[in-house]
């Protein structure tokens, strides 16, 4: 059992526009950044979204995240065949003495 | 660039202890935190804790008393201690530097836990 919620699997066809949802907690979500990876099979997740918003160098403008209170989500448009993967989001927790928290993740499948 | 690189025994005997460490290369380990996160076969991420350069750390509430965690900068590694360990503990054992703004992971590596 995850601490942040995500839906177990998504899907599009190419071009389409899919989001992906991440629900919290105030200890997480709502006080502190967000983070999305993306897995592709037999590979070490990439970040994909850094404090809420931001994209790292290199992520395509296609991809983007976004924050209310206690959920976030990640939005991709312009839907690839590439961007079928795994995709993860993030949180540090302050509950205790502080831990990084994550989904359980969605597996985006391009139809 | 800096590269994180795993290494340590790929099967560990029920009730042993996992022992992992990571080679950071490409910069310096100083002043950064670094992590331990893992992920078994078929399933999603679990972070195990992280530790600053100075030795402080931080451990997922759920593993913090089985788990230890260490630093030598003069080697430019940290490392995963795992203790008790039982089939449950097998999975790719990833290490990370993990800042507010980036995020380095190594490649991983599979570490399973049979007699």
């Amino acid at each position: 059992q995850s601490v942040l919620t995500q839906p177990p699997s998504a899907s599009g066809t190419p071009g389409q526009r899919v989001t992906i949802s991440c629900s919290g907690s105030s200890s997480n979500i709502g006080s502190n950044y967000v983070y999305w990876y993306q897995q592709l099979p037999g590979t070490a997740p990439k970040l994909l979204i850094y404090r809420n918003n931001q994209r790292p160098s290199g992520v395509p403008d296609r991809f983007s995240g976004s924050k209310s209170g206690t959920s976030a989500s990640l939005a991709i448009s312009g839907l690839r065949s590439e961007d079928e993967a795994d995709y993860y989001c993030a949180a540090w927790d302050d509950s205790l003495s502080g831990s990084w928290v994550f989904g359980g993740g969605t597996k985006l499948t391009v139809l | 660039q800096v590269q994180l690189q795993e290494s340590g025994p790929g099967l560990v005997k029920p009730s042993e202890t996992l022992s992992l460490t990571c080679t950071v290369s490409g910069g310096s380990i100083s002043s950064y935190y670094w992590s331990w996160i893992r992920q078994p076969a078929g399933k999603g991420l679990e972070w195990i804790g992280r530790i600053y350069t100075s030795g402080s750390t931080n451990y997922n509430p759920s593993l913090k008393s089985r788990v230890t965690m260490s630093v030598d900068t003069s080697k430019n590694q940290f490392s995963l201690k795992l203790s008790s360990v039982t089939a449950a503990d097998t999975a790719v054992y990833y290490c990370a530097r993990v800042t507010t703004v980036t995020s380095i992971w190594g490649q991983g590596t599979l570490v399973t836990v049979s007699s």
